[in-house]
């Protein structure tokens, strides 16, 4: 099981918007409606953002929104904050129990 | 309050196993898998496999196989991940992390615990 291919950094400035994408295959991303997305800060557990590929937990800003097209999905923070500052990791069902992680993306708020 | 409690930190040497815990609490524990997951410094997520705590059934990621072991003890809502033959690149912070039945999102972590392997 190969990790899911993400950008290793993007930035923007507070109050801009910024996507990053996280792309597998038809066996993973693609096959099921079970991508989820983490925010980790340093030295913190990561911690859940979005669900089933576009689905917000409660206490999760509207500010993060979520999208798959085919084999990637994608995640959309709005009116960047200080705070959003952090790694960003997508996750895939992959079937049979298994995950796959994509190798994470530094978000910089400049 | 959910909780994922985990053992503290460990230091090994190469070829030894290293055997980390995750007391849960604040839960039904045979509701919610239980997946491992690593990450070496400075690097990303990994999935190690996961233990179902109702019947003790697992699925390991095809790396791991043969060197590791998930079992769980429900007298007290705890999960236990054995790792073998640890080499170098096994130094690692190990997290435990929680997915309801019916779902495909792990909504709670434990702290981690970090994983030395040094001669």
């Amino acid at each position: 099981q190969s990790a899911l291919t993400q950008p290793r950094s993007v930035s923007g400035s507070p109050g801009q918007s910024v996507t990053i994408s996280c792309t597998g295959t038809s066996s993973d991303v693609g096959g099921y409606n079970y991508v989820s997305w983490y925010q980790q800060h340093p030295g913190k557990a990561p911690k859940l953002m979005i669900y089933d590929v576009s689905k917000r937990p409660s206490g999760v800003p509207d500010r993060f929104s979520a999208s798959r097209s085919g084999n990637t999905a994608s995640l959309t923070i709005s009116g960047l904050q200080a705070e959003d500052e952090a790694d960003y990791y997508c996750c895939s069902y992959a079937g049979s129990y298994i995950r796959v992680f994509g190798g994470g993306t530094k978000l910089t708020v400049l | 309050q959910v909780q994922l409690v985990q053992s503290g930190a460990e230091v090994k040497k190469p070829g030894a196993s290293v055997n980390v815990s995750c007391k849960a609490s604040g839960y039904t524990f045979t509701s919610y898998y239980v997946h491992w997951v690593r990450q070496a410094p400075g690097q990303g997520l990994e999935w190690m496999g996961v233990i179902n705590p109702s019947g003790g059934s697992t699925t390991y990621a095809q790396r791991f196989q043969g060197r590791v072991t998930m079992t769980r003890d429900t007298s007290t809502s705890t999960v236990y991940m054995e790792l073998g033959s640890l080499r170098s690149e096994d130094t690692a912070l190990y997290y435990c992390a929680r997915v309801a039945i019916g779902t495909y999102y792990f909504d709670y972590w434990g702290q981690g615990t970090l994983v030395t392997v040094s001669s």
